[in-house]
């Protein structure tokens, strides 16, 4: 079965430090998204990515990078970690087309603490 | 700027009564997804409502929206505590496929 997976999905790191958290998926979709959920402000797009070698930023993207080489992953990269980027992350993917099925899916969700 | 609206944020109810979480939205969009989240999971797709006047049902659940009045709703029919969860709703932004989330309702189902 088609699926989507994060790694690792618990990280302690220390503030300054580089993280990348892994996100892969298999339905072969072309768009994918990272998202990080914080109490009292829902979910907040960080980065997107329409296809292979397309990134863009999302509302909140300051301090995040992610790369796109192929069609299955979308790491997202914490240049130097910062206390305020204790959270959440969720990456989805999904696919074009606007049809009924359309919709985006959901990883398991990579929990983080910068100390 | 899109901005989502959800209200209630907090809904405690008792088991067997109705309820409606309201959506809001600021800019045009026919494009409205539900999402249900438990206690330290994932999201789950609920609903896709892709056009002015969509209504669709699962269970006890059922979403609408109106598209005109920038408006979804989620309708509760005869609660159970299995329906205990925050439930999401995301607008696609202009077509774009990027979604923004209102910030929750987080609802609870008392026996």
């Amino acid at each position: 079965d088609a699926e989507i997976t994060q790694s690792p999905r618990h990280k302690i790191t220390e503030t300054g430090r580089q993280v990348t958290l892994a996100c892969h998926q298999t339905w072969n979709h072309n768009n994918m998204f990272w998202y990080r959920q914080d109490l009292g402000h829902g979910l907040r797009l960080i980065h997107y990515s329409y296809g292979v070698q397309d990134t863009n930023k999302g509302e909140v993207s300051d301090g995040y990078s992610v790369s796109r080489s192929n069609t299955e992953d979308l790491p997202l990269t914490l240049e130097s970690a910062a206390s305020s980027q204790t959270s959440v992350y969720f990456c989805a993917s999904s696919e074009s087309g606007g049809t009924d099925q359309e919709t985006q899916y959901f990883g398991p969700g990579t929990r983080l603490l910068v100390l | 700027e899109l901005k989502v609206e959800q209200n209630p944020l907090f809904l405690s109810m008792q088991e067997g009564k109705n309820y409606t979480i309201y959506c809001n939205y600021s800019t045009t969009s026919d494009r409205l997804y539900w999402y249900r989240q438990d206690p330290g999971k994932s999201l789950e797709s609920l609903f896709v409502l892709l056009s002015n006047g969509a209504v669709k049902q699962e269970g006890r659940l059922m979403a609408s929206l109106d598209t005109k009045a920038r408006l979804s709703t989620l309708h509760i029919t005869a609660a159970v505590h299995d329906l205990s969860a925050t439930y999401f709703c995301a607008v696609d932004e202009g077509g774009s496929e990027k979604l923004v989330f209102g910030k929750g309702t987080k609802l609870t189902v008392n026996p």
